[in-house]
């Protein structure tokens, strides 16, 4: 089983929808929780951390789930400028980050 | 600020021959990691330093493969001999002290290689 998963997508939504990212992480002990951003033929970018209350930037949300090891991206009001892949990442407390495969976004107009 | 600087961009090269990729990282970030990406693994950690020494190189896939860091503002990914499956794109991320966890890696730009 991999350490993160994600389905890779893709997935189509029309301009102003609102889409929705999981991701499922297997070691427990993991501490912190992220996403990144990654475009396409470009390098990853931190989106945002992932807080155990959840949190909100705009008009992203991350969820986190200890008990089921579960992260979720919320995306509203798409945009085209957010097609890209998602990338959920996991570290455990350690100095590495355990990435995720990534899910693929796509907007259309 | 410059950020993470990467060389080559790209490199393509024949089955056999070396392989030297570059990076510098950010000024004053004292952890340096070196990822590979491809479509079926994805990101995968390869090795990293903090101070200029290798903490983990776990992730290195075999002997053929070897890192160094001579100081603070340079490291190099070695390849010798270069194979097909080494065809990736290769990711330099630096990242301040104590925050190595997580959230302040910044990433270079990556370098494609393909090993024909």
């Amino acid at each position: 089983r991999k350490e993160v998963e994600q389905d890779p997508g893709p997935f189509n939504v029309p301009e102003g929808a609102t889409v929705a990212f999981n991701c499922t992480y297997s070691n427990s002990a993991s501490q912190s929780f992220f996403w990144y951003r990654q475009d396409c033929r470009k390098e990853p970018k931190l989106l945002m951390s992932v807080y155990s209350s959840g949190n909100e930037d705009g008009r992203f949300t991350a969820q986190l789930n200890r008990a089921s090891q579960y992260i979720s991206l919320l995306i509203r009001d798409s945009k085209l400028s957010d097609s890209a892949t998602y990338l959920c990442v996991v570290n455990y407390n350690t100095d590495k980050l355990i990435f995720g495969t990534g899910t693929r976004l796509q907007v259309f107009p | 600020d410059a950020g993470v600087i990467q060389s080559p961009r790209h490199e393509v090269t024949e089955m056999g021959q070396e392989v030297t990729l570059r990076c510098k990282p950010i000024s004053g970030h004292d952890y340096l990691f070196w990822y590979r990406q491809t479509m079926m693994r994805g990101l995968e950690l390869l090795i990293y330093f903090n101070n200029n020494v290798p903490i983990d190189d776990s992730g290195m896939p075999e002997d053929r493969f070897s890192a160094k860091m001579p100081n603070a503002s340079f490291s190099t990914l070695k390849i010798q001999p270069s194979e097909p499956r080494d065809s990736a794109v290769y990711f330099c991320a630096s990242s301040p002290r104590d925050r190595g966890r997580g959230e302040t890696q910044y990433f270079g730009p990556g370098t494609r290689l393909l090993v024909l």
